[in-house]
């Protein structure tokens, strides 16, 4: 069964430095992969989508996720973290091709980013 | 840009009352989705719906709940007889007929059954 690994459930990270967000999926099939985030009292926003094109993945905000079939990994990145990017990031994965668009979300990282 | 939106925003009721959530999808898209998320806890598949019936639903959607589109505009999601445990984030979602697994997501209802 597909299922996603979040590996941190909290990140903490100073402005200005690098944010990495882990993530390790499952899926018999070939995947879609997304990261959504959720700010505060808000909804959940699309930051990028993975759709075995390329494997580095440009989204929102200055995010990207590389995916890396060798090692299961769909890990979000971004090279200098805002106070804005204070969130909650979900890792989730569509097995697209067994259901019709079923999302299997993780379990969330929160990301705090201290001035 | 279009979005989906969701009301009420917060909804309060009665263990055993019935609920309606009511969500507007963005008004192209075909494929339409209920998820919820319990406090502290993952965010779950409910139901997806399309051309005017259940897709797929998960072990959640038991028979308190039901799905419907009651115009060319609405998806509206009902659980018939609350429960404590049925306090959660219900999020509705959308997606176009062609890349069905990218899913806009609404802000969310809270539902807290007392």
């Amino acid at each position: 069964a597909q299922s996603v690994t979040q590996l941190d459930s909290h990140v903490s990270v100073s402005e200005g430095t690098p944010v990495l967000l882990r993530c390790n999926y499952s899926s018999s099939y070939s995947p879609s992969l997304f990261w959504y985030v959720q700010h505060p009292n808000k909804g959940l926003q699309l930051l990028l989508k993975y759709t075995s094109a390329a494997t580095l993945v440009k989204g929102i905000n200055g995010f990207e996720a590389e995916f890396k079939k060798s090692e299961t990994s769909f890990h979000l990145t971004k090279p200098s973290a805002h106070m804005s990017d204070a969130a909650e990031y979900f890792c989730v994965v569509s097995d697209y091709g067994r259901s019709q668009g079923n999302l299997i979300f993780g379990k969330g990282t929160k990301l705090s980013v201290k001035p | 840009e279009p979005e989906v939106t969701q009301t009420p925003s917060h909804q309060v009721t009665q263990m055993g009352q019935e609920v309606i959530l009511r969500c507007v999808p963005i008004s192209n898209h075909l494929y339409f989705y209920w998820y919820r998320q319990i406090l502290g806890q993952k965010v779950e598949f409910l139901v997806s719906f399309y051309n005017n019936e259940i897709s797929e639903k998960s072990e959640i959607f038991d028979d308190q709940f039901s799905v419907e589109r009651p115009d060319g505009s609405n998806f509206t999601l009902k659980i018939r007889s609350t429960k404590l445990e049925d306090s959660a984030m219900y999020f509705c979602a959308s997606s176009a007929l062609i890349n069905t697994d990218t899913q806009y997501f609404g802000p969310g209802t809270r539902l807290t059954v007392l």
